[in-house]
């Protein structure tokens, strides 16, 4: 296992459309985190799971976006009708579940860079 | 509302210095405090944490110092090296019903002079 993978890395859309963002956690991992980033800003909390349930959405995470990770292992962030504002990196995250040795420590992916024209 | 906030929000050291990051917080919930380090295209990367019931870890050239009565914490690296040049993050961990939420400061762009 070679960390957390992100895909794609880098997307590019026209405003309105849609786009779909993919992570792979950490195998061993049971929490899975969204984040995003602008620039020039440290990452903010948007979505988290717990296995497959998500247990808690920022109120940055606005109607247009969802979030599904459907068999507790890779997961999924989809923006409907993309607007500019929504561009910046998407940042997932992995860590082991509460009580478990290394809990407190979140590992990064090189995030997903979304530019929306 | 920033709970964590961060300064310098750039840094520019000769090879050697010492760099120092300081962050404040707000929150007394947070119950760690982690830094990461982030080199550009990568996602950010844990570079050493603490727990508010000690007031300096030290990993290496890395030390972080906490005051917890004044709710601020500073991350120190010493000897610095090029290869330190990067952004740096503080941030804080809190319980968020059933969830640990992390909270990132602003960022400090650490550039280390040969």
């Amino acid at each position: 296992d070679t960390g957390v993978s992100q895909d794609p890395r880098h997307k590019i859309t026209k405003r309105g459309q849609n786009v779909t963002f993919r992570c792979d956690p950490i195998s061993e991992h049971n929490r899975l985190y969204w984040y995003r980033q602008t620039l020039g800003q440290g990452p903010e909390f948007l979505t988290y799971f717990q296995n497959e349930a998500q247990l808690e959405k920022s109120r940055l995470l606005s109607d247009r976006f969802s979030a599904e990770r459907p068999k507790g292992s890779f997961s999924t962030l989809e923006i409907q009708r993309t607007e500019q504002g929504d561009s910046a990196m998407y940042l997932c995250a992995s860590s082991l579940a509460p009580g478990q040795h290394g809990a407190n420590v979140l590992t990064f992916g090189a995030g997903s860079r979304l530019t929306v024209l | 509302q920033q709970q964590v906030k961060q300064s310098p929000q750039s840094l520019i050291v000769q090879k050697g210095g010492i760099s120092i990051i300081n962050c404040a917080y707000e929150n007394t919930a947070f119950d760690y405090f982690p830094w990461y380090q982030q080199f550009p295209g990568k996602g950010p990367a844990l570079l050493i944490a603490i727990r508010p019931d000690v007031s300096e870890k030290k990993e290496g050239r890395f030390t972080i110092s906490f005051n917890k009565s004044a709710k601020q914490f500073s991350l120190h690296i010493m000897d610095s090296q090029p290869g330190d040049s990067a952004t740096y993050f503080c941030a804080a961990l809190r319980p968020s019903g059933s969830a640990r939420q992390l909270t990132f400061g602003s960022g400090t762009q650490l550039t280390v002079l040969p």
